[in-house]
């Protein structure tokens, strides 16, 4: 019954360097969220993606950042040329339906980036 | 989404039971209460939630008042392991909405 994975759990990036970011949802979960933390800060709202469609990305930086869940494989949090306002936590969710109501989102550990 | 509030700390026993409030008096009728806490450097973790009725799980009891405008989470033995941010989130059912909102949470310090 593995829940919510997430890797690497800590990820360090020098400024202009990529980071990818992994979440394999609880089996059987079709829907991912991404949230992100600030230090000293609540979760915000990234991203929402069903399986190679991205449903809602109101939350996510226009710029450097993607988001991705293929038909194959887990979903990918893309960070391009990072900076030090970057380095947060970020966490992966997943519902089995579309989360509200009488559905539940499960979150992963997190990955902590920090931007040297 | 209604807004919730909650006070910002609180201290428990441990062993004893633990009361966590909410408030959220603007809630509408198919709206959800949910309740997540976060241990120190760890992803949320659901808890419990709630539409009008009370509701017990093997982690925790929710009991909403019977004008839905407010709640109370209740451990009813607290451990160590329960210190934690709790976070009372309202949501509403229906396709769009699947943000979760969290405030500042309380801040639960079970003492030995």
């Amino acid at each position: 019954n593995a829940g919510v994975m997430q890797n690497p759990r800590h990820l360090v990036r020098r400024r202009g360097q990529e980071a990818r970011l992994r979440c394999s949802p609880m089996k059987g979960h079709s829907h991912v969220y991404w949230y992100r933390q600030l230090p000293e800060e609540g979760l915000k709202f990234m991203v929402y993606l069903q399986k190679e469609n991205i449903i809602d990305e109101s939350g996510m930086p226009k710029e450097r950042f993607s988001a991705e869940f293929p038909k194959e494989g887990p979903s990918i949090l893309r960070i391009q040329q990072v900076v030090r306002g970057d380095s947060a936590a970020y966490f992966c969710a997943s519902s089995l339906e579309a989360a509200g109501g009488t559905d539940t989102q499960y979150f992963g550990p997190g990955t902590r980036l920090t931007v040297l | 989404d209604a807004k919730t509030t909650q006070p910002p700390s609180m201290d428990c026993a441990e062993g004893r039971a633990a009361n966590l409030p909410c408030n959220h008096s603007t809630i509408s009728g198919n709206e959800y209460v949910y309740w997540y806490r976060q241990i120190h450097s760890q992803g949320p973790q659901y808890i419990i939630h709630g539409l009008k009725n009370n509701e017990t799980n093997e982690m925790a009891s929710l009991i909403i008042t019977e004008d839905r405008k407010s709640s109370t989470l209740i451990l009813p033995h607290a451990t160590l392991r329960d210190t934690a941010v709790y976070y009372c989130i309202v949501m509403n059912s229906g396709g769009s909405n699947y943000k979760l909102t969290f405030g500042k949470g309380t801040l639960l310090t079970v003492n030995p």
